[in-house]
């Protein structure tokens, strides 16, 4: 089966940093690759799709990137709301879709 | 409106059985793949298992695989999971979710429940 590894784990930031959360897939995905956001005691929301892709209504200040095996989101500008843990989704056709393990985001 | 509503857990003994169920209403359910996700008290997300449209593709994560049957039932809008031989590892909040592209099987979630809670304990 294919492994989801994000990293890190978790970080702290300031508001108005830019910061990148990194995926790797154990084998090549081509660009099935989503991301999604859970803020505390909320349900998962999807934010890119595709590995790039903004779902609508997503604030522009995400941004996803990558293909194959390593991917990247990318908030621009860390904002109090965006305080949450997100994950990594792989969605190939294998009948199996895979989450990567988190990573949590907080303010500095 | 998409929505999506779980309902069917509970308190359980190990080595027992429940059935969840989510209603779904906004969309036309049977052009779209449904799947099962489950979150362990403090823990990440783990998919279970997915369903097809038309329920010609199922597919099972390896930890719940021989124990949990999906199904959905496109006349009521309706998709279910059959949980017999529970564990105490399967006590999590249990999210139905769907798929965001219609007909295919691979596609991320563009909707979710709000989950319906499973304990597993004696």
């Amino acid at each position: 089966d294919i492994q989801m590894t994000q990293s890190p784990s978790s970080l702290s930031a300031s508001v108005g940093d830019r910061v990148t959360i990194t995926c790797r897939a154990s084998q090549g995905i081509s660009n099935y690759l989503a991301w999604y956001q859970q803020k505390p005691g909320k349900v998962p929301k999807l934010l890119i799709y595709a590995a790039s892709t903004l779902q609508s209504g997503v604030p522009s200040r995400f941004s996803g990137s990558g293909s194959g095996t390593d991917f990247t989101l990318t908030i621009s500008s860390l904002q109090p709301e965006d305080v949450a843990t997100y994950y990594c989704q792989k969605y190939n056709s294998a009948l199996t879709w895979t989450f990567g393990q988190g990573t949590k985001v907080e303010i500095k | 409106e998409v929505q999506l509503v779980e309902s069917g857990g509970g308190l359980v003994q190990p080595g027992r059985s429940l059935r969840l169920s989510c209603a779904a209403s906004g969309f036309t359910f049977d052009d779209y793949a449904m799947h099962w996700v489950r979150q362990a008290p403090g823990k990440g997300l783990e998919w279970v298992s997915g369903i097809s449209w038309n329920s010609g593709s199922i597919g099972y994560a390896d930890s719940v695989k021989g124990r949990f049957t999906i199904s959905r039932d496109n006349a009521k809008n309706s998709l279910y999971l059959q949980m017999n031989s529970l564990r105490a590892e399967d006590t999590a909040l249990y999210y139905c979710a769907k798929n965001k592209e219609a007909v295919t099987v691979a596609g991320s979630f563009d909707y979710w429940g709000q989950g319906t809670l499973v304990t597993v304990s004696s």
